[in-house]
């Protein structure tokens, strides 16, 4: 099987813009998670989907978006971009979403806001 | 909701020798506990993990132990070689326990070999 693919795989931005990503689940996978990572935070929580609903959402301002499509692949949005958005953005997907799933991940989007 | 902390952020050891990285969590109802690793430029990959039922768990060279009185989980990989360079991550589920909880990772640790 094909693994996770994101696109871009780079994105340079500049502040107060917006931007969307994409990432694709592993064929038959139905969850689709999305996790910022950054040196200093490690991997923090976004959201996830399943079934083209959120489930879950972390601890992230509003700017932060998402959504799920029929086929799994996903696309999460951030307006309004501010300097402290740079990071390497990864989504990972799993069957069902059980946490105790082995979560496979992209191989990320790194965004740079300038 | 639920706080993972690890430690070190940073660890060097020379090619042969042990290391040990340790997290701790703060709700004791967590009852699963995944590894992932995360050369560089790649993208994390779970290595081991661990349920509550045991207290061990052992894949070759890697190792996970759990103590759950005192709620902290520990990564073991003896022999250690140049490919083990890499940046761990430790995690548990975040409250309440629904199937579908997300995981709570740490903060990662930079783990460097030294041939």
């Amino acid at each position: 099987k094909a693994g996770v693919t994101q696109t871009p795989r780079y994105l340079i931005k500049t502040r107060g813009q917006q931007v969307t990503l994409s990432c694709s689940p592993i064929s038959g996978h139905r969850s689709v998670s999305w996790y910022q990572q950054t040196p200093g935070q490690g991997l923090q929580f976004l959201f996830e989907y399943f079934s083209e609903t959120q489930r879950n959402k972390g601890n992230f301002p509003g700017r932060f978006s998402g959504r799920q499509f029929s086929n799994s692949r996903s696309e999460m949005n951030v307006s309004t971009l501010e300097l402290g958005d740079s990071a390497l953005y990864l989504c990972a997907s799993s069957f069902s979403g059980s946490y105790q799933e082995t979560q496979y991940f992209g191989p990320g989007t790194r965004l740079l806001v300038l | 909701g639920e706080n993972v902390e690890q430690h070190p952020s940073t660890l060097s050891v020379q090619e042969g020798d042990s290391a040990v990285i340790k997290c701790t969590y703060s709700d004791s109802a967590s009852n699963y506990f995944p590894w992932y690793k995360q050369e560089l430029g790649k993208r994390p990959q779970l290595i081991i993990d661990i349920r509550s039922n045991v207290g061990e768990k052992k894949d070759q060279r890697i190792a996970v132990t759990l103590n759950k009185t005192a709620k902290h989980f520990s990564l073991h990989i003896t022999e250690t070689q140049p490919e083990d360079s890499a940046v761990y991550f430790c995690a548990a589920p975040r409250p309440p326990y629904s199937g579908n909880t997300p995981l709570v990772f740490g903060k990662g640790t930079r783990l460097s070999v030294i041939a």
